[in-house]
């Protein structure tokens, strides 16, 4: 099977612009995860999506939201973008929500906001 | 929520040896217990995992415990080669409810020395 892919790899964006990512996970997983990883902060839970629903939510101010489709593909958004938010955005799927199965990786989406 | 706190930060062992990575957890609804190995550049990838009905698991090189009563869980990798240099990072959620998605350690740096 293929495993996780997101595009981009790489994003530039300037303060106040919006970006989406993109997260296609492995064929039959229904379950995706979107983590931010920082040096300082390591790697933090941003939300989860099942089904088409959010299933939960990280602590994260309400510029960051995503949605899943009927494939179960992820889009992830965030809005008025801040020096802060550069970072590793990392997606994960499985086949089922929450820690029922293991989750496997994307090799993520480099941003970087100037 | 969940809080997972992860010693050391830098580990530095002779090929040959053994090394030892410590997590502890704060939340006693924990019931899984991941470890996830992450090389520079690249996606972090699962090595071993525990669930909280076990106290050990094994695969070959490597292997985990876990101490529900003091909530405390660790990697073991004996007979270190010079592959095994990357970040570790132990996470911890439960699958139950995962409210927090999976919560990480800050990650340990293993160096292996020639």
């Amino acid at each position: 099977k293929a495993g996780v892919t997101q595009t981009p790899r790489y994003l530039i964006k300037t303060r106040g612009q919006q970006v989406t990512l993109s997260c296609s996970p492995i064929s039959g997983h229904r379950s995706v995860s979107w983590y931010q990883q920082t040096p300082g902060q390591g790697l933090q839970f941003l939300f989860e999506y099942f089904s088409e629903t959010q299933r939960n939510k990280g602590n994260f101010p309400g510029r960051f939201s995503g949605r899943q489709f009927s494939n179960s593909r992820s889009e992830m958004n965030v809005s008025t973008l801040e020096l802060g938010d550069s970072a590793l955005y990392l997606c994960a799927s499985s086949p089922n929500p929450g820690g029922t199965d293991t989750q496997y990786f994307g090799p993520g989406t480099r941003l970087t906001v100037l | 929520g969940e809080n997972v706190e992860q010693h050391p930060s830098t580990l530095s062992v002779q090929e040959g040896d053994s090394a030892v990575i410590k997590c502890t957890y704060s939340d006693s609804a924990s019931n899984y217990f991941p470890w996830y190995k992450q090389e520079l550049g690249k996606r972090p990838q699962l090595i071993i995992d525990i669930r909280s009905n076990v106290g050990e698991k094994k695969d070959q090189r490597i292997a985990v415990t876990l101490n529900k009563t003091a909530k405390h869980f660790s990697l073991h990798i004996t007979e270190t080669q010079p592959e095994d240099s990357a970040v570790y990072f132990c996470a911890a959620t439960d699958s139950g409810g995962g409210a927090d998605g999976l919560t990480f350690g800050k990650g340990t740096h293993l160096i292996i020395q020639p």
